[in-house]
């Protein structure tokens, strides 16, 4: 059962525009919700991560937005740039049980110059 | 700093062969994973560990066996493997509970 759903499964976006990568989830229980990005080839690394008590969490070009209440949140890459594409996942987990990563399926970006 | 090393990075397997997949973490951390991904289907946890000596079941555990002998290495075997086995394996470590993931190069298993 996929705990954490995840759209779009793919996306373009121009050089320069903004790209927006959507999650949801139904535990309430989960109390840390990661951004990895993979590269072809290469294992997922962190990119930024938010914790509950806040609504939105910003690192440069890459912003997390957090809705607790509609159970949500979503990735935006502003200013996206051709080196941004990558497959993206979102991911969660709970500190009291369960210790992995909950990941959505991935979406994957192409940015075209 | 290496920080997670998985051996071998390509493998060949025939229907029926066993395998053991080796991961070495150097960042001593206490937690390790083993995930699989397959086009679509995002990455999905096998087996994990919270510490030396301690294994558990994640979402997709048949068919695999891990142990965690010593706090820097997470080994996952197949003893019969199957097509349906066929994956990217990724072992992945963190220091602590809901703290960064750290994970390795990945390895390409082909089962024929």
């Amino acid at each position: 059962q996929q705990q954490v759903k995840q759209s779009p499964q793919s996306l373009i976006v121009q050089k320069g525009g903004i790209s927006i990568i959507n999650c949801a989830y139904e535990n309430t229980a989960f109390d840390y919700f990661p951004w990895y990005q993979q590269f072809p080839g290469k294992g997922p690394a962190l990119l930024i991560a938010i914790r509950p008590d806040v609504s939105e969490k910003k690192e440069g070009r890459f912003t997390i937005s957090f809705n607790k209440s509609a159970k949500q949140f979503s990735l935006h890459i502003m200013d996206s740039q051709p080196g941004d594409s990558a497959t993206y996942f979102c991911a969660a987990s709970m500190t009291n049980s369960g210790y992995a990563l909950n990941f959505g399926k991935g979406t994957s970006l192409l940015v075209t110059p | 700093n290496a920080g997670v090393t998985q051996t071998p990075k390509f493998r060949v397997l025939k229907t029926g062969q066993s395998m053991t997949l080796l991961c070495a973490q150097d960042m001593n951390h206490e937690y390790m994973y083993w995930y699989r991904q397959d086009p679509g289907m995002g990455l999905r946890l096998i087996h994990y560990s919270v510490g030396e000596g301690t294994t558990a079941k994640g979402e997709v555990p048949d068919g695999y066996n891990v142990s965690r002998l010593k706090k820097q290495n997470f080994l996952l075997g197949l003893e019969s493997a199957a097509p349906s086995q066929t994956s990217v394996y990724f072992c992945a470590s963190t220091l602590t509970v809901n703290t960064e993931a750290f994970f390795g190069q990945g390895t390409r298993l082909t089962v024929v």
